[in-house]
């Protein structure tokens, strides 16, 4: 199985500010690169596809970049919607695999 | 819109088997262009794929879960289903179905229900 690391674990950032997340993966992936937020209770919401393909209504403070084994999800001017977890997950061989998630919080 | 919605029992005794269905309202499930799947996520853990289906009967399974996992469509009641066999304290998980588009690669998860608890106890 691919393994997809994430760093921070844990991100403390204030409103306007602008974050990036790193995910590795130990192989070569291409560019089939998701990335999903999740708030606590709820289910994932697909961001990003294709490492830097913005879904429909995702606001454009999103990105996305990287190719082979090194992506990053940037958040251009954090707003107050934006303090959940975020996971990216590589779907370009099976078993599809996540990251093990950076929590993003209020400084 | 598409909408999924997953249903079943929130408590499984362990060695039985998990059945959990999900109902797409607002679309077809035989629209070709989609898959259908699950994934899940232990308490205060991370997500895992379990498997993905699509109408014509093509499944993709995670190995780790392969020998126990059987996945169904049911076309004429816009509803696909997972059965995971003898369950364990390690399959109490948050269940979510989940769609994923199939152009570009297959893979990424576009649509989820809510989730559904499960909890593996005797």
């Amino acid at each position: 199985d691919i393994q997809m690391t994430q760093s921070p674990s844990t991100l403390s950032a204030s409103i306007g500010d602008r974050v990036i997340i790193t995910c590795r993966a130990d192989e070569s992936i291409t560019s089939w690169l998701a990335w999903y937020q999740q708030k606590p209770g709820k289910a994932p919401r697909l961001l990003i596809y294709e490492t830097s393909t913005l879904e429909s209504g995702v606001p454009s403070r999103f990105s996305g970049s990287g190719s082979g084994a090194e992506f990053t999800l940037a958040i251009s001017s954090l707003q107050p919607d934006d303090f959940a977890t975020y996971y990216c997950q590589q779907y370009y061989t099976y078993p599809f695999t996540f990251g093990q998630g950076t929590k993003l919080e209020i400084k | 819109q598409v909408q999924l919605q997953e249903s079943g029992p929130g408590l499984v005794k362990p060695s039985e088997t998990l059945s959990l269905t999900c109902s797409v309202s607002g679309g077809s499930i035989t629209f070709a262009s989609f898959y259908w799947g699950w994934v899940r996520q232990a308490p205060a853990k991370g997500l895992e794929w379990i498997g993905s289906i699509h109408y014509t009967g093509y499944t993709y399974h995670n190995p780790s879960l392969k020998s126990r996992l059987t996945m169904s469509v049911d076309a004429s009641k816009e509803q696909f289903s997972l059965r995971l066999r003898s369950v364990t304290a390690a399959d109490t998980a948050i269940y979510y179905c989940v769609r994923l588009p199939n152009w570009g690669a297959l893979g990424r998860f576009d649509l989820w229900g809510q989730g559904t608890p499960v909890t593996v106890s005797s």
